[in-house]
């Protein structure tokens, strides 16, 4: 059963241009969660979606970003125009269930989005 | 004030000591995590806790809910034990999102 992939793993964008960031959850899991890791800091949460639903989004900055996690496919976050301040890694959680409940949350690699 | 504080932030310890690394939090919460971050940067999780004590291995991790506290404890700690370990809380009423500490870097030397 493999775990939870994302891809690419590193990303080099230049300021202005679009990032877009997979995330396939475990076989099995509708959960997925998004967070960001700035350089020297703590991870933050960006957004919780379901499939094809977007349930909390409440960490996620109000421009340029945007999830989704269609019924077939991986789930996606796009950066738009992006900006030197993007630089971070990201990583997507899933879970067979609500982590609220007591679901374990299984993390991906990351993606590590460079920005020139 | 961050939500969930780390202790120490920098641990240095010899290969074979016991190592105890702590987090304390301020909202009320329905589970805690605790996640191991290795140099390469892959997350993995070693606990959940909603109560008491788990062990697994060298590793336990303690919660006091009263007290909102909790606890990671290596014993007999070995150089490949060297990452950052995050402890992470689902505040109540949440959606299951993870608030996170900022981590402790522990170093164990041979």
């Amino acid at each position: 059963n493999a775990g939870v992939m994302q891809n690419p793993r590193h990303l080099v964008r230049r300021r202005g241009q679009e990032a877009r960031l997979r995330c396939s959850p475990m076989k099995g899991h509708s959960h997925v969660y998004w967070y960001r890791q700035l350089p020297e800091e703590g991870l933050k949460f960006m957004v919780y979606l379901q499939k094809e639903n977007i349930i909390d989004e409440s960490g996620m900055p109000k421009e340029r970003f945007s999830a989704e996690f269609p019924k077939e496919g991986p789930s996606i976050l796009r950066i738009q125009q992006v900006v030197r301040g993007d630089s971070a890694a990201y990583f997507c959680a899933s879970s067979s269930g609500l982590a609220a409940r007591g679901e374990t949350q299984y993390f991906g690699p990351g993606t590590r989005l460079l920005v020139l | 004030k961050n939500e969930v504080e780390q202790s120490p932030q920098n641990l240095t310890a010899q290969e074979g000591e016991f190592i105890t690394i702590n987090c304390s939090y301020s909202v009320g919460i329905s589970a805690l995590h605790w996640l191991q971050q290795h140099p390469g940067g892959g997350i993995v999780s070693l606990f959940m806790l909603s109560s008491g004590k788990k062990k697994h291995g060298r590793l336990i991790a303690t919660i006091n809910i009263q007290e909102k506290h909790s606890s990671l404890h290596i014993t007999a700690s070995h150089p490949r034990d060297s990452a950052v370990y995050i402890c992470a809380v689902v505040e109540g009423g949440s959606q299951g999102n993870l608030i996170f500490g900022k981590g402790t870097k522990l170093s164990v030397k041979p």
